[in-house]
């Protein structure tokens, strides 16, 4: 298996633009996470799906943030519109989650600078 | 505040030295795990103790776990110049969010 991919890599956006980041899980994984890291604020949840079904969202920090999982091999994180403050890593992990979370898999995240 | 709070925040040690690095968390859990992120990379999973284990080995690494307490240790030994990177406890919650939480990490530096 190839991990967690992750595209892009590295996006810089002008302030206002749609940013779309894409996910593509392990084979076989049930659960799907999207964080966030920044200096500032560590690395923070902002969305996970079990069985491709948002479970916990309330770590979208707005409207302008929304997530979707169509399939069990593809997710999307979108902020529309962007602002400086959504400069970050983003990265997305999938992991097996039954009755307790085991170890999760990184992709190598999204580096966004929005400017 | 956040669930783990790791440390210390930086170490510095020499080639061949243990590292010891410190997690504390606030609500039960099921398990933590321990993670490291080399600079510009995604995070790794490293090991993962339960809430019923105390020790638990894997090559170099010792991890320790003190629910009585709320705490748990990182000892990396006879440690390498490849092992600078950043670590990272993460707790599995017993209740509530289903979703690991991540401390603020430990950034370790081994000198050659």
């Amino acid at each position: 298996d190839a991990g967690v991919i992750q595209s892009p890599r590295h996006e810089v956006t002008e302030m206002g633009q749609e940013v779309t980041l894409r996910c593509k899980p392990i084979s076989g994984h049930n659960s799907l996470f999207w964080y966030r890291q920044t200096m500032m604020r560590g690395l923070e949840l902002l969305i996970y799906f079990n069985n491709n079904v948002p479970i916990d969202d309330s770590g979208m920090p707005e409207d302008r943030f929304s997530a979707k999982m169509p399939n069990a091999s593809f997710s999307t994180l979108k902020i529309q519109p962007s602002e400086p403050r959504d400069s970050a890593v983003y990265f997305c992990a999938s992991s097996l989650l039954v009755q307790e979370n085991y170890g999760y898999t990184f992709g190598s995240g999204t580096r966004l600078t929005v400017v | 505040s956040q669930q783990g709070e790791e440390d210390p925040q930086a170490l510095s040690i020499q080639e061949g030295e243990n590292a010891t690095m410190n997690c504390s968390y606030k609500t039960s859990i099921n398990n933590l795990q321990w993670y490291r992120q080399n600079s510009g990379r995604g995070l790794v999973h490293l090991i993962l103790i339960r809430s019923n284990e105390r020790e638990k080995h894997s090559g170099r690494l010792r991890v320790t776990l003190d629910t009585s307490k709320k705490s748990s240790s990182l000892l990396i030994t006879a440690s390498r110049a490849a092992d600078t990177a950043s670590y990272f406890c993460a707790t599995d919650a017993a209740t509530g969010r289903r979703a690991l939480t991540f401390g603020s990490g430990t950034r370790l530096q081994v000198q050659p």
